[in-house]
């Protein structure tokens, strides 16, 4: 079966800073993969989506950036962090027989 | 993807039936219609999807009118842990090029007991 990771869980760092967020994927190859944040008490914002390695859609222009290594992992990256990145972070891909989306257990972040 | 219409909010006693409601009344042909929902703090949750025809899984059933401008999620016999926030989104179905499931503001289901 598959299974979709996310780590850290929760993170708190001073605006400014550098952020990395990782999720990985196993069970499956070349899923389509996603970022996106909620901000608190708001709706989901698809930030970036990938089709294959290498491959990054933009949705919304931001100071994050997104990068695929491996056919399996994504990741999320800021250089330097603003207070308005503070929200829910959720990593999801797509699969199943209608191609639905399957979200991981998400990153809150707490930019202070 | 085309556009759907969710109420804010609904209420239900716990036991019965939930029905949600979504309009869309611009659906292209090629476009399925799925459900998630939200449960606080976490990520969102799959929980069917239909074309034309109604489907039912162990968590729900989805009723596709004729002319499929709208749908209702039926949750049979709700529970206390069936509140949580849910979304109706239509797009086109299948794998090819990466298909975008934008979330909209959903319906916030309250479970009374």
């Amino acid at each position: 079966s598959q299974t979709i990771h996310q780590w850290p869980a929760t993170l708190v760092q001073p605006v400014g800073s550098p952020l990395s967020l990782e999720c990985t994927v196993e069970g499956t190859s070349n899923p389509n993969l996603y970022w996106y944040r909620q901000a608190a008490g708001r709706g989901l914002q698809l930030l970036f989506y990938s089709v294959g390695i290498g491959q990054i859609s933009s949705e919304v222009p931001q100071n994050l950036s997104a990068s695929r290594p491996q056919d399996r992992q994504f990741i999320l990256s800021s250089k330097k962090l603003l207070l308005s990145d503070s929200g829910f972070y959720l990593c999801a891909w797509t699969g199943g027989r209608g191609h639905e989306q399957y979200f991981g257990p998400g990153t809150r972040l707490t930019v202070t | 993807d085309a556009k759907t219409t969710q109420p804010p909010s609904m209420d239900c006693a716990e036991g019965r039936a939930a029905n949600l409601p979504c309009n869309h009344s611009t659906i292209s042909g090629n476009e399925y219609v799925y459900w998630y929902r939200q449960i606080h703090s976490q990520g969102p949750q799959y929980i069917i999807h239909g074309l034309k025809n109604n489907e039912t899984n162990e968590m729900a059933s989805l009723i596709i009118t004729e002319d499929r401008k709208s749908s209702t999620l039926i949750l049979p016999h709700a529970t206390l842990r069936d509140t949580a926030v849910y979304y109706c989104i239509v797009r086109v179905g299948g794998e090819t090029g990466g298909f975008k499931t934008i979330f909209g503001a959903g319906t916030r289901l309250f479970v009374k007991a």
